[in-house]
């Protein structure tokens, strides 16, 4: 059965603290989806980034980057010089399943950002 | 470009009642997926409708059912409402070549007294 485990429930930094969100997977799959949303307080889930099973190259794309490790099932996402824009609820997925039917989401993870 | 949008906003209602959440999906998309965000969790999949049919369905009683028109539009039914379907009801919408590209909605705040 897949799983994804956020351990940290609920991280606090200073505007412009780099700051790392650790995701953890499980999966008996060798092809599988990974993602990454954002949950902001209006509560609607915005799309960050997808990366398959066959793909581990890290991606940055302005101020956050992502590094995939199979080797170890994770999927870490990084903010560099976080801003108080990015507090949010930060969820992982996973998804087994070719046609996206089933995804799999992370108990998210509660990041305030401090003026 | 309209994206998803559901309605109502927020709705309460007394344990045993039955409710209807509706979803719009993204203009261009066919498929639409529902979920359920207990307060604190990560968001469950319930079930996916495309072509009008349900394609796939968590674990997630038969109290729970759905409906895709002919507009791809969609409804979720909760019969015997329990205290514990109190959640966040979200709904995302992809299209059927595009399946990880998925935009969700605003939700919908279900209150059950």
């Amino acid at each position: 059965a897949q799983k994804v485990t956020q351990a940290q429930t609920e991280i606090s930094v200073v505007e412009k603290e780099d700051v790392t969100l650790d995701c953890v997977y499980e999966t008996r799959d060798t092809t599988y989806y990974l993602f990454w949303y954002k949950q902001p307080p209006s509560g609607e889930l915005v799309f960050l980034i997808r990366r398959n099973s066959f793909d581990e190259q890290n991606e940055i794309s302005g101020r956050y980057s992502w590094n995939f490790q199979k080797s170890t099932s994770s999927f870490n996402f990084t903010i560099t010089a976080s801003q108080v824009v990015d507090s949010a609820v930060y969820f992982c997925a996973l998804s087994e399943d070719n046609y996206g039917q089933n995804f799999v989401f992370g108990p998210g993870t509660r990041l305030s950002v401090l003026p | 470009d309209a994206g998803v949008t559901q309605s109502p906003t927020h709705l309460i209602k007394t344990r045993g009642q039955q409710v209807t959440l509706r979803c719009s999906p993204k203009s261009g998309h066919d498929t639409v997926s529902w979920y359920q965000q207990a307060l604190g969790q990560g968001p469950q999949f319930i079930f996916q409708y495309y072509e009008e049919e349900e394609r796939q369905r968590g674990n997630f009683p038969d109290r729970f059912s759905g409906h895709q028109f002919p507009n791809y539009s969609s409804e979720l039914n909760v019969n015997a409402l329990l205290l514990g379907d109190s959640a966040l009801y979200l709904c995302a919408s992809s299209l059927k070549g595009v399946p990880y590209e998925q935009y969700f909605g605003p939700g919908t705040r279900l209150t059950v007294t």
